[in-house]
């Protein structure tokens, strides 16, 4: 099966500019994470859609992150401004389910989006 | 939320030797999961293991974990140059995996 898609795989922007990543998840999957991973640090969940719906964006720094998955497939993360502190490589994931009090089913990740923000 | 930690940070060794990788964390979980990281690359799921099981095995990697202490490790037997890469661990909290720092490994031929 073909895995998680994302795009772009680079970018460098100058801070306070706009930036915008694409994932496509893999067909079937109705869960779909975003995550920021920091150099020498483990990715950190931004946020989590259930098909169409926000599970959880308790880390998503919502006054310059916005994320949507219209119609439950594939998803856009924004950020607007950037600053400094965003330079990051970008996961996008994706999974069958969540189970309600287990927690996740095995994510499979795209190549990510690396970010410098100059 | 907590990361789990891991260690050792970084690790070399020679193609042939095994290496072990240990993660400890500090909350009730109910599976944790190991994955890898090539350099520029998404992650890989490797293995997971359930917090009702002490062992697992899957080709070269043994998993194991224990709740009392509340760690788990790693082991990649008979390593090769192409498990260079970075390995974590990851257990769900709240619903949602939480990552630890990361083990680098470097594998020498």
């Amino acid at each position: 099966e073909a895995g998680v898609a994302q795009s772009p795989r680079y970018k460098i922007i100058e801070k306070r500019q706009s930036v915008a990543f694409w994932c496509n998840p893999i067909s079937g999957h109705a869960t779909l994470y975003w995550y920021q991973q920091i150099l020498g640090q483990g990715p950190k969940l931004l946020i989590q859609f259930q098909n169409n719906g926000v599970v959880d964006d308790s880390q998503l720094p919502k006054d310059r992150f916005s994320a949507e998955r219209l119609k439950g497939v594939d998803s856009t993360l924004k950020i607007q401004p950037a600053k400094l502190e965003d330079s990051a490589v970008y996961l996008c994931a994706s999974s069958w389910t969540t189970i309600a009090g287990v927690g996740p089913d095995t994510q499979y990740f795209g190549p990510g989006t690396r970010l410098t923000v100059l | 939320s907590q990361q789990g930690e891991e260690d050792p940070q970084a690790l070399s060794i020679q193609e042939g030797e095994n290496a072990t990788m240990n993660c400890s964390y500090k909350t009730s979980i109910n599976n944790l999961q190991w994955y890898r990281q090539n350099s520029g690359r998404g992650l890989v799921h490797l293995i997971l293991i359930r917090s009702n099981e002490r062992e697992k095995h899957s080709g070269r990697l043994r998993v194991t974990l224990d709740t009392s202490k509340k760690s788990s490790s790693l082991l990649i037997t008979a390593s090769r140059a192409a498990d260079t890469a970075s390995y974590f661990c990851a257990f769900t909290q709240g619903g949602k995996l939480i990552f630890g720092q990361g083990t680098e490994l470097s594998v020498k031929p």
